[in-house]
């Protein structure tokens, strides 16, 4: 059973647009959500993470947007670049806990 | 800046080989982890070591065994390949009282036959 769910499972958009990926999960006991970015050939790389006491933190062009009440979380890359074609994973666990679980992936595709 | 080191980056098995993967880290991290990405599953835990000494079981450790040599190094032992395990396996790293994964390594693909 996927603890998060996530989608799409690829993207494509256009340079300068903005790239929405969402995640979705049950367990109300996850309080840290991180987001992981993994182009071929490479292992994932942090990105970005966010814990449930806010509703949004932005790093950049990054940004996460949290909906404690629909235990939702989202992505959101602003003005896309062909840079950012890449495989992004949600993920979420439990403070205290060493597992992460990992959505299935994103495949984000940016044309110029 | 190597980071987290993979050996080997490819490796083909027959059923019922063994092998060990061998991964080490240069940050001083003190927690290490061993992963297995498969297509449509994301990444799941096979093994956690929080220090020297100590590991872990995780998600899938069924087939695995694992070795913290040393603070640097994490090696992951499969005793007898199976097709299923065929994968790519990542190790990664993070700092003390860091209980996810900071820092992967660029992962070994093993094909099992």
């Amino acid at each position: 059973q996927q603890q998060v769910k996530q989608s799409p499972q690829s993207l494509i958009v256009q340079k300068g647009g903005i790239s929405i990926i969402n995640c979705a999960y049950e367990n109300t006991a996850f309080d840290y959500f991180p987001w992981y970015q993994q182009f071929p050939g490479k292992g994932p790389a942090l990105l970005i993470a966010i814990r449930p006491d806010v509703s949004e933190k932005k790093e950049g062009r990054f940004t996460i947007s949290f909906n404690k009440s629909a235990k939702q979380f989202s992505l959101h890359i602003m003005d896309s670049q062909p840079g950012d074609s890449a495989t992004y994973f949600c993920a979420a666990s439990i403070s205290g806990a060493n597992n992460l679980f990992f959505g299935t992936g994103t495949r984000l595709t940016v044309i110029p | 800046n190597a980071g987290v080191t993979q050996t080997p980056k490819f490796q083909v098995l027959k059923t019922g080989q063994s092998m060990t993967l061998q991964c080490a880290q240069d940050m001083n991290h003190n927690s290490m982890y061993w992963y297995r990405q498969d297509p449509g599953m994301g990444l799941r835990l096979i093994y956690y070591s929080a220090s020297e000494g100590t590991t872990d079981k995780g998600e899938v450790p069924n087939g695995y065994n694992v070795s913290r040599l040393n603070k640097r190094e994490f090696s992951l032992r499969l005793e007898s390949a199976a097709p299923s395990q065929t994968s790519v396996y990542f190790c990664a790293s993070s700092v003390w009282g860091q209980k996810q994964p900071q820092h992967f390594g660029d992962g070994t693909r093993l094909s099992i036959l």
